[in-house]
């Protein structure tokens, strides 16, 4: 079985770029999460899709937006990125078959805005 | 609003040494999920365990033991007898429940352990 997988792993943009990151669900798994963890603190909730819709979202602006696809993958999207955007990045995936209560994490991209 | 506080930042001990790291929560729900996550320096985020509010029941696995007491809103872990390679950043995250399309998890700021040889 395949875990959650993240591309890319690395990142460097500077400050007004967009950048998209990915995300590939853990086999059967149909919600993914994305999380936000700058240095040293926990991570944020950014927003949650389920069935290719947005179910959930956390105290990110607009410009945070995202995607999933009907083979549940999913992509974050962040315009007009900030240095305060630099971050780890981590998507996670979660199965009807647990209530949809455990998630599965990926190894996360590290986003780095100069 | 939920929150989840790890108080202690940073924790260091010698190797075989038991170690507990405390958490504490806030939230409004009557029924909600808590979970620790151990985060090596990877960044990968593993799961270790989880608690449903109905279960006050404290368990041992392995190494690991937790104590949840409602009463206090505490949610504490234990590491018996560590490790170097349970050198990582842990943190206890709390889980509103709502319903099948997944739940949002609310995480604490995290408490570093280092373990010494």
């Amino acid at each position: 079985e395949t875990g959650v997988t993240q591309s890319p792993t690395h990142l460097i943009k500077t400050r007004g770029q967009q950048v998209t990151l990915r995300c590939s669900s853990q086999s059967g798994h149909n919600t993914v999460s994305w999380y936000q963890q700058a240095l040293g603190q926990g991570p944020q909730f950014i927003f949650q899709y389920y069935r290719e819709e947005e179910n959930g979202r956390g105290n990110f602006p607009p410009r945070f937006s995202g995607l999933q696809f009907p083979n549940y993958s999913s992509e974050l999207n962040v315009n007009a990125l900030e240095l305060d955007d630099s971050a780890l990045y981590l998507c996670a995936s979660s199965t009807p078959a647990s209530g949809a209560i455990e998630q599965f994490f990926g190894p996360g991209t590290r986003l780095t805005v100069l | 609003a939920q929150k989840v506080t790890q108080a202690q930042t940073e924790i260091s001990v010698v190797e075989k040494e038991d170690v507990t790291l405390d958490c504490v929560y806030e939230t409004r729900d009557t029924t909600y999920y808590l979970f620790w996550y151990k985060q090596p320096p990877s960044g990968e985020l593993v799961f270790l365990i989880r608690r449903n509010s109905f279960d006050e029941q404290n368990e041992i696995s392995g190494r690991y033991s937790w104590n949840f007491q409602k009463s206090t809103s505490s949610f504490n872990f234990t590491i018996t007898a560590s490790q170097v390679v349970d050198s990582a950043v842990y943190f206890c995250a709390l889980s509103e429940v709502r319903g099948n399309a997944g739940n949002m998890l609310t995480f604490g700021g995290g408490t570093r352990l280092m373990v010494k040889p």
